[in-house]
């Protein structure tokens, strides 16, 4: 089935731990993007990519990197994980990133992980 | 400053019409989007504005005012699977997404 997969489904961690968070689509999409959602708050852009070999930093990127080495996958790395990043991470694709219907993203499961 | 408005909850009843407002103020506008989540899973998408006017989608409708700032949707002829979040989400001149908080919305039988 076309779409968006993340591993792991749930994580617990402990403080201070390096952890990735995994994400693949097969849309062949050009953009995508990591979000994180807190209660409360609307989603918060982490990083973006807006094709293979390029990415971009968001609303909320201390503590976390990617890369995109390839259309489909884009990683999400916490090198030193701290209890306040502890949320349900979203990995979404668009089509194009540049204006218009085609930016329409689309969310893969989730990812609910939760740092001690 | 960049800012998504919409209210935190409202409740219905199975059967009725509900109107979900949005308002923004964001650096440019490249468009408007309406999301539904239910509890525990990921977004998914439901319509997309960018010319003034009304969008209808089946039991849904979007509405776009570019000069208010201003959008809502409609959902019409409520079912309790209808129960969910409803995220409003403004395209900004960057192409990034800028998202509203969500609003609850429960379904009463």
């Amino acid at each position: 089935i076309a779409g968006i997969t993340q591993a792991p489904t749930s994580q617990i961690l402990a403080a201070g731990r390096r952890m990735t968070l995994r994400c693949t689509q097969d849309m062949r999409h050009n953009a995508m993007y990591w979000y994180r959602q807190d209660l409360g708050l609307g989603l918060r852009l982490i990083h973006y990519s807006n094709t293979a070999g390029t990415t971009g930093k968001g609303e909320v990127p201390d503590g976390y990197s990617v890369s995109r080495a390839n259309t489909d996958d884009f990683p999400l790395t916490l090198a030193s994980a701290v209890p306040s990043q502890t949320s349900v991470y979203f990995c979404a694709s668009s089509e194009a990133a540049s204006g218009g219907a085609t930016d329409t993203q689309y969310f893969g499961p989730g990812t609910r992980l939760t740092v001690l | 400053g960049q800012n998504i408005d919409q209210p935190t909850e409202m409740t219905a009843t199975e059967g009725a019409i509900v109107q979900i407002n949005c308002t923004y103020q964001t650096s440019g506008f490249n468009g408007l989007f309406w999301y539904q989540q239910h509890a525990g899973e990921a977004p998914t998408f439901l319509s997309y504005n960018v010319l003034d006017g009304l969008e209808e989608k089946g039991r849904f409708s979007s509405f776009l005012s570019r000069s208010k700032g201003y959008s809502y949707l409609l959902l019409k002829e409520l079912q309790m699977k209808d129960s969910a979040s409803y995220l409003c989400a403004v395209l900004d001149s960057n192409y990034q997404l800028i998202w509203g908080a969500g609003t609850k919305l429960i379904i009463k039988p």
